[in-house]
């Protein structure tokens, strides 16, 4: 099946500091990632839509400037969360489509990043 | 009002017993009906697939769909310990490519 490889797993960064979270779709072109940011005992919320080669839609209320993606290839999309601070902690996951029947496959999700910024 | 309604939970049931997860939705467009069950600090990993209604069954799961109610549920049968996650409806239309999730059902089977 589908699988999108997504690194790290966690990361401990320092206040102020950026941290890049990569997503690899390793046997499917992802012309579409959807990045997600999860909090504890809540729901998906959908931070951003990317699409090769083009720029990024994010979501109402999400900075872009503090949120960089990047969809450069059909098989990497990278998150760069830009001067973190501690409530930028949070679980962020990816996931990537295939072409306009994405729904005929649903997702194929990231195991998730969890980001603990001190 | 949410357009995609999940009882958060949690839900706890002795092992063996039959596990019942709905959801309810209130955009008549929606055609395609998922399940996705995450473990704790993992991805949310597909369970389930139905486009528009009827149901569907895959080993131990059930997923029904009735179009009429805006309703969906997942049954899960024989429960396992194993099967203890957060599990997410997500529902989808026609040509556009965004999926909207429910909130999650924090579901326990206790040996």
């Amino acid at each position: 099946g589908a699988v999108v490889s997504q690194h790290p797993s966690w990361v401990i960064c320092k206040s102020g500091t950026s941290v890049k979270i990569e997503c690899r779709s390793l046997d499917f072109q992802a012309t579409t990632m959807f990045w997600y940011r999860q909090f504890p005992k809540q729901s998906l919320m959908l931070m951003a839509t990317s699409n090769e080669g083009s720029k990024a839609t994010y979501e109402q209320g999400v900075e872009k400037d503090k949120f960089l993606i990047n969809h450069a290839s059909l098989t990497l999309s990278t998150l760069t969360v830009t001067s973190a601070h501690p409530e930028d902690s949070s679980f962020y996951i990816c996931s990537g489509v295939r072409g306009q029947g994405a729904l005929n496959y649903g997702y194929t999700f990231g195991s998730g990043t969890r980001l603990t910024v001190v | 009002q949410k357009e995609v309604e999940q009882d958060p939970g949690p839900l706890s049931v002795p092992e063996g017993a039959i596990v019942s997860l709905n959801c309810t939705y209130s955009n008549s467009a929606f055609q395609y009906f998922m399940w996705y069950r995450q473990y704790s600090r993992k991805g949310p990993e597909l369970l389930m697939y139905t486009y528009s209604s009827g149901n569907k069954e895959d080993g131990r799961f059930t997923a029904q769909v009735d179009k009429s109610s805006k309703y969906i549920s997942l049954f899960i049968r024989d429960s396992q310990p194993s099967d203890s996650a957060t599990y997410l409806c997500a529902m989808g239309v026609q040509g556009a490519q965004k999926l909207v999730f429910g909130q999650g059902t924090r579901l326990t089977i206790n040996p």
